[in-house]
């Protein structure tokens, strides 16, 4: 079944706990991209990467870091979070332009 | 940069009815308008989705049309379900994977 993972699903962690949310797809895509979902704000692009060991910067990176070894998993890092990092996370991938499968969601408590 | 703006934020209808739901965007340059549909606890999932060559474009009891000139876009669903029920995201690409999205719309069908 084509999918994307993201593990975990929730994650409630402290202020300053360095902190791995991965993702994976299995349909060959060479992009990805990561978003937050906060209320009233809609999906926001925190980076995106265009193949392996190219990736860029989406709206709102500060805080985010990302890698691209593989061209299947796409890891979001977060070095120091914060509370204002507390969100919904989505992760995605697609083949074209803007045609992008979105994973089940993350959703991260920063107490 | 791009900005989308959605409306409404929260449409009820009545099953059977048409829903209709509104999206602006700022920059000309964005030539690809997908929509998505989020159920809860769901990630995102297109729906349908239109180019900047087309005016219109339909998939059974959903369309999309499309104003360059006026830079709006919109979402109509026909003879709404109650499984219609969900938050709707429009989005625009202002180019190769750099998705803005609208802040949604809650639609609420009543049996």
């Amino acid at each position: 079944e084509a999918q994307v993972t993201q593990n975990p699903r929730y994650l409630i962690t402290v202020t300053g706990k360095k902190l791995t949310v991965t993702c994976s797809q299995n349909m060959n895509h060479e992009y990805m991209s990561w978003y937050r979902q906060d209320p009233g704000l809609g999906l926001r692009q925190i980076y995106y990467s265009m193949n392996v060991e190219v990736t860029d910067k989406g709206d709102v990176p500060e805080g985010y870091k990302v890698s691209r070894k593989e061209k299947r998993n796409f890891p979001l890092i977060l070095e120091s979070p914060s509370p204002n990092q507390t969100s919904l996370y989505f992760c995605a991938s697609s083949f074209e332009r803007g045609l992008q499968y979105f994973g089940p969601g993350t959703r991260l408590t920063v107490t | 940069g791009e900005n989308v703006e959605q409306h409404p934020s929260t449409l009820s209808v009545q099953e059977g009815d048409s829903a209709v739901i509104k999206c602006t965007y700022s920059d000309s340059a964005s030539n690809y308008f997908p929509w998505y549909k989020q159920e809860l606890g769901k990630g995102p999932q297109l729906i349908i989705d239109i180019r900047s060559n087309v005016g219109e474009k339909k998939d059974q009891r959903i369309a999309v049309t499309l104003n360059k000139t006026a830079k709006h876009f919109s979402l109509h669903i026909t003879e709404t379900q109650p499984e219609d029920s969900a938050v709707y995201f429009c989005a625009a690409d202002t180019g190769f994977q750099k998705l803005v999205f609208g802040t949604g719309t809650r639609l609420l069908v009543s049996p």
